[in-house]
């Protein structure tokens, strides 16, 4: 069965510094998104993309976030200075030709000390 | 924006009885309602989910019900077994027309089953 792939799977960063996380969509899959999840919170959403730019983005997704698919394959989230409130785990999702039929990445437990 | 609630947050049943875990909903407009179980350090995995034209669906123990006029979703897991504890949730999505929405999920419930 195709997979999300997400990498790393755990990264710990400084605060201030800047972390990308990485995702490869499932390949024939036209919708991305990323979501977080702080530890036993629910699941919140940060930001979609189809077609090449950004469909939609919460309130979460303020300056401080970016989205790139830069080769086609891969689609990157760039936190630019993190904060502590950062520390979570980071979703990478991906559809198909039915918008909401996500599949989930296994994500990225991001810590920010 | 859409506003999901959920209910309980903690369900705990005994091996082979039922659990019903409920969602409301704000957006009338929102036609999509999946429903994600999520193991402890796993990702959400959809279990099944619902659209808009349809009242009921139902796949093996698993069932989904909608009432669009109250706006509320119901999951219903019948003979319940060990390996279905974790936490469920419910999620709708905004209404936007097109592209990629984004889901709002539910806060989740803890479902656990007695042996």
């Amino acid at each position: 069965e195709p997979e999300v792939t997400q990498t790393p799977s755990h990264q710990v960063t400084q605060m201030g510094q800047e972390v990308i996380l990485r995702c490869v969509p499932i390949s024939n899959h036209l919708y991305f998104y990323w979501y977080r999840q702080i530890l036993g919170q629910k699941v919140e959403f940060l930001v979609s993309f189809y077609n090449n730019e950004i469909s939609e983005k919460s309130e979460i997704f303020d300056d401080q976030f970016s989205v790139e698919r830069p080769d086609g394959s891969n689609f990157t989230l760039k936190i630019r200075s993190t904060k502590l409130e950062d520390s979570a785990m980071y979703f990478c999702a991906s559809s198909g030709q039915g918008k909401y039929g996500y599949t989930f990445g296994s994500g990225t437990r991001l810590t920010v000390v | 924006g859409e506003n999901v609630e959920q209910h309980p947050s903690t369900l705990s049943v005994q091996e082979g009885d039922s659990a019903v875990i409920k969602c409301t909903y704000s957006d009338s407009a929102s036609n999509y309602f999946p429903w994600y179980k999520q193991e402890l350090g796993k990702r959400p995995q959809l279990i099944i989910d619902i659209r808009s034209n349809v009242g009921e669906k139902k796949d093996q123990r698993i069932a989904v019900t909608l009432n669009k006029t109250a706006k509320h979703f119901s999951l219903h897991i019948t003979e319940t077994q060990p390996e279905d504890s974790a936490v469920y949730f419910c999620a709708a999505p905004p209404y936007s027309g097109g592209g990629a929405d984004g889901l709002t999920f539910g806060k989740g419930t803890h479902l656990i089953i007695q042996p």
